[in-house]
């Protein structure tokens, strides 16, 4: 069965460099979220997208936005990156039909992302 | 941690044991989740609980919800080496439309 595909794997930024996240949902799920993951941290919500709008906003950073594209694709870029931004980033899907309740999330393997 | 405390944070034992998580979490919800993530790796979900039910069960795990003392427990019977993973709760905070919160995490090691 398909699953949640993120790119890349992994990411060397330097500071003040860019980076753009890729994340494929599971076909047919019309939810997609993204989280930061920390060394040693749980996995903090930044933002998410319904049916490829913005439905909430978590501790997202102002340097950071995202988006969702007709073909349900989304990417999460950030600019002026910080040592702090080093985390793993990931991406999630679900079917909620605008209801969260009761609907698990389908993870990616993540994106490492490394700022240098 | 956005949501609660999970203990303990670290816990280590023999193959063939039980391993006990536990999980706090500080508002109203609709449901709470279990996952599990290896180390580096997404999250797989294991369990959902709603909020009516007190006690879920699922192959070697059972999952309980007391939500007059917002709190869930994780139990793993007959642990196997391959359960060594880190373990978290999650809830929706009794939203809608929106996220999951994630508590810290219990790091599991099930020694062969």
């Amino acid at each position: 069965a398909a699953g949640v595909i993120q790119s890349p794997r992994h990411l060397i930024k330097e500071k003040r460099e860019t980076a753009t996240l890729k994340c494929y949902p599971i076909p047919r799920h019309d939810t997609v979220y993204w989280y930061q993951q920390g060394p040693g941290q749980d996995p903090q919500f930044l933002i998410s997208f319904y049916e490829k709008m913005q439905s909430d906003k978590g501790s997202i950073p102002d340097r950071f936005s995202a988006q969702q594209f007709s073909d349900y694709h989304s990417e999460l870029n950030m600019s002026s990156l910080e040592l702090g931004d080093s985390a793993l980033y990931f991406c999630a899907s679900s079917l909620t039909r605008g209801n969260v309740a009761n609907e698990k999330l389908f993870f990616g393997s993540g994106t490492q992302l490394s700022v240098l | 941690s956005q949501q609660g405390e999970e203990d303990p944070q670290a816990l280590s034992i023999q193959e063939g044991e039980n391993a006990t998580m536990n999980c706090s979490y500080k508002t109203s919800i609709n449901n709470l989740q279990w996952y599990r993530q290896n180390s580096g790796r997404g999250l797989v979900h294991l369990i959902l609980i709603r909020s009516n039910e007190r006690e879920k069960h699922s192959g070697r795990l059972r999952v309980t919800l007391d939500t007059s003392k917002k709190s869930s427990s994780l139990l793993i019977t007959a642990s196997r080496a391959a359960d060594t993973a880190s373990y978290f709760c999650a809830t929706d905070g009794g939203n809608q439309g929106g996220k999951l919160i994630f508590g810290q995490g219990t790091e599991l090691s099930v020694k062969p």
